[in-house]
C-alpha cells in the first residue's frame, strides 16, 4: 500500500510565477490536509479537504493560494504569483476519515524555493 | 490562537539513557493529541493519537501519557538508541480535522 505521495520533491520558481504543488493520498483515503514548514519555523495548518469540497481553509492566506482535490486525480494546492515569502517546504497527510482519533499520515513534502 | 508548547527544545542523552518530554496544550475544547516522529528528510512518522484523560499507549520503547485536565502529555523513550534521534512533534486537535503543531522536541542519541 503506497503511502502519501507528493511531487515535485522540489520546485524551484521565479517571483511572480505559478507553483503547483500535487498530493496524492493513501489508498481509500479521502480526507487531505495541507501544512507549511516557513524555514525555522513548525508545520502549520493551511486547508482541509474532502473530495470536491473545501472543509477548512482558515490557515490559508486569502490571496494567490487555492486549493483543490477534484473527484478524480491529485489534491493540488496552487500559488499564484509566488513571492520569497512562499519559500518553504509544504507537506501534504491523508485519512481515512474526519476526527481527532484518525492519524494523519505525511507525504515526504515538497520544497518551493522561490528566486 | 492556540499555543502548543513542547519541552525541552533539544536533547543530548547518552545511548541507553531514558528519558521523556512534555507536550503542553490548551485544556478547554479538547479532541485529540497525536504525536509524530520526524526524521531529518522524512515524513513525519505517526507514533500515538491519544483522545482520553488517563490514556496511555505504548510502542515498544516509546510511551506516551495524557492528561487533558491540566493540559499535558509525556513522551517516554527507554534504553535510548541512536536511531531514536529524530525530532519528536506533538499536535493538539481541538476540531475533528486541524492539527496545530508545537516546536518540537530534537533528541540526538550518543553512541
Amino acid at each position: 500500500n503506497a503511502g502519501v505521495m507528493q511531487n515535485p520533491r522540489h520546485l524551484v520558481r521565479r517571483r511572480g510565477q505559478e507553483a503547483r504543488l500535487r498530493c496524492s493520498p493513501m489508498k481509500g483515503h479521502s480526507h487531505v490536509y495541507w501544512y507549511r514548514q516557513l524555514p525555522e519555523e513548525g508545520l502549520k495548518f493551511m486547508v482541509y479537504l474532502q473530495k470536491e469540497n473545501i472543509i477548512d481553509e482558515s490557515g490559508m492566506p486569502k490571496e494567490r493560494f487555492s486549493a483543490e482535490f477534484p473527484k478524480e486525480g491529485p489534491s493540488i494546492l496552487r500559488i499564484q504569483q509566488v513571492v520569497r515569502g512562499d519559500s518553504a517546504a509544504y507537506f501534504c497527510a491523508s485519512s481515512p476519515r474526519q476526527g481527532g482519533s484518525y492519524e494523519q499520515y505525511f507525504g515526504p513534502g515538497t520544497r518551493l524555493t522561490v528566486t | 490562537i492556540l499555543n502548543v508548547e513542547q519541552s525541552p527544545q533539544s536533547l543530548h542523552v547518552q545511548e541507553g539513557d531514558s528519558t521523556n518530554f512534555t507536550c503542553s496544550f490548551p485544556s478547554s475544547n479538547f479532541y485529540a493529541l497525536h504525536w509524530y516522529r520526524w526524521e531529518t528528510a522524512k515524513s513525519p512518522e505517526a507514533l500515538f493519537v491519544m483522545t482520553l484523560n488517563g490514556d496511555e499507549k505504548k510502542k515498544g520503547r516509546i510511551s506516551a501519557t495524557l492528561n487533558t485536565k491540566e493540559g499535558y502529555s509525556y513522551l517516554y523513550i527507554k534504553g535510548s538508541q541512536p536511531e531514536d534521534s529524530a525530532t519528536y512533534l506533538c499536535a493538539f486537535m481541538f476540531r475533528g480535522n486541524m492539527l496545530t503543531f508545537g516546536g518540537g522536541t530534537r533528541l540526538m542519541v550518543k553512541p
